[in-house]
C-alpha cells in the first residue's frame, strides 16, 4: 500500500525566505510526527499530531516554525525566514499506534 | 527527561560475523522497543519491534530486551555489506512519540 510521502524531495531557498513543507501520511493513521535530521545527526522531533487533541509542539525550535494538520490527513510544516541552520532533512511520519513509519523526507537548503 | 542512548560507532565487523548493536534506555516504563535502519541519504525504515514480554528474531535479525539492565539489543547474524548502515533505537512510553537515540553506524567488511 502507500505509504507516507513528502513533497517536495528537495527544495532549496534563499535566506529569509518562507517555505513550506508537506506531508500525506498513511491513510488511517491518526498521529502525525515532523523530525530535522541535520548532516550526520541523529533525529530531532519537532511536532506531533494526535487525531483532534491539541498538538505537542514541544520540540518546534523557535517561533518561525509552525506547522498545521488538516483533520487526520495533510500536514504542512512552515518555516519563516528561514536561516542557514535551518538547512536540514525535514522527515515527517505517521502511525496508528506506537509503530512509526516514515517518508522520504525533505532536504532543504537554505543559502 | 527520557532518554535513550547508544554508541555512536562506528561498529565494524567482517562479513559473515555477528553484529551486536546494544542501547540503553532510562524510563523503567517503556512499554516497546523498536529497531530502524537508515541508510545513508534515506529514511529510517523499521526493522523489528518487541514489547516488554520478550524477545523476538526474524530472519538474522534478533532483538532482545534486558528489563533489569534497562537496554535492548539487535543482533545480525551473517553480517553482510549490505547491512552498513545506522541504526537507531527507540523506546514507546505510552501516548508519546517515540524517544530515539542518535544511532550506531555499522560498517561490514567485506
Amino acid at each position: 500500500g502507500a505509504g507516507v510521502s513528502q513533497s517536495p524531495s528537495n527544495k532549496v531557498t534563499e535566506k529569509g525566505k518562507d517555505v513550506e513543507l508537506r506531508c500525506d501520511p498513511i491513510s488511517g493513521h491518526t498521529a502525525l510526527y515532523w523530525y530535522r535530521q541535520r548532516l550526520g545527526q541523529g533525529l530531532e522531533f519537532l511536532i506531533y499530531f494526535q487525531g483532534n487533541s491539541a498538538p505537542d509542539k514541544s520540540g518546534l525550535p523557535s517561533d518561525r516554525f509552525s506547522a498545521e494538520r488538516t483533520g487526520e490527513s495533510v500536514s504542512t510544516l512552515t518555516i519563516q525566514r528561514t536561516q542557514q541552520e535551518d538547512s536540514a532533512v525535514y522527515l515527517c511520519a505517521s502511525s496508528t499506534q506506537e509503530t512509526q513509519y516514515f517518508g522520504p523526507g525533505t532536504r532543504l537548503l537554505v543559502l | 527527561q527520557k532518554e535513550v542512548e547508544q554508541n555512536s560507532g562506528p561498529l565494524s565487523v567482517p562479513e559473515g560475523a555477528i553484529a551486536s548493536l546494544n542501547c540503553t534506555y532510562s524510563d523503567r516504563g517503556s512499554q516497546s522497543f523498536f529497531w530502524y535502519r537508515q541508510y545513508s541519504g534515506k529514511s529510517p525504515e523499521l526493522i523489528m519491534f518487541i514489547y516488554s514480554n520478550g524477545d523476538k528474531e526474524d530472519g538474522r535479525f534478533t532483538a532482545q530486551l534486558n528489563k533489569a539492565s534497562q537496554y535492548v539489543s539487535l543482533l545480525i547474524r551473517d553480517s553482510q555489506p549490505s547491512d552498513s548502515a545506522t541504526y537507531l533505537c527507540a523506546v514507546y512510553l505510552g501516548n508519546t512519540p517515540l524517544v530515539f537515540g542518535k544511532g550506531t553506524r555499522l560498517s561490514v567488511i567485506a
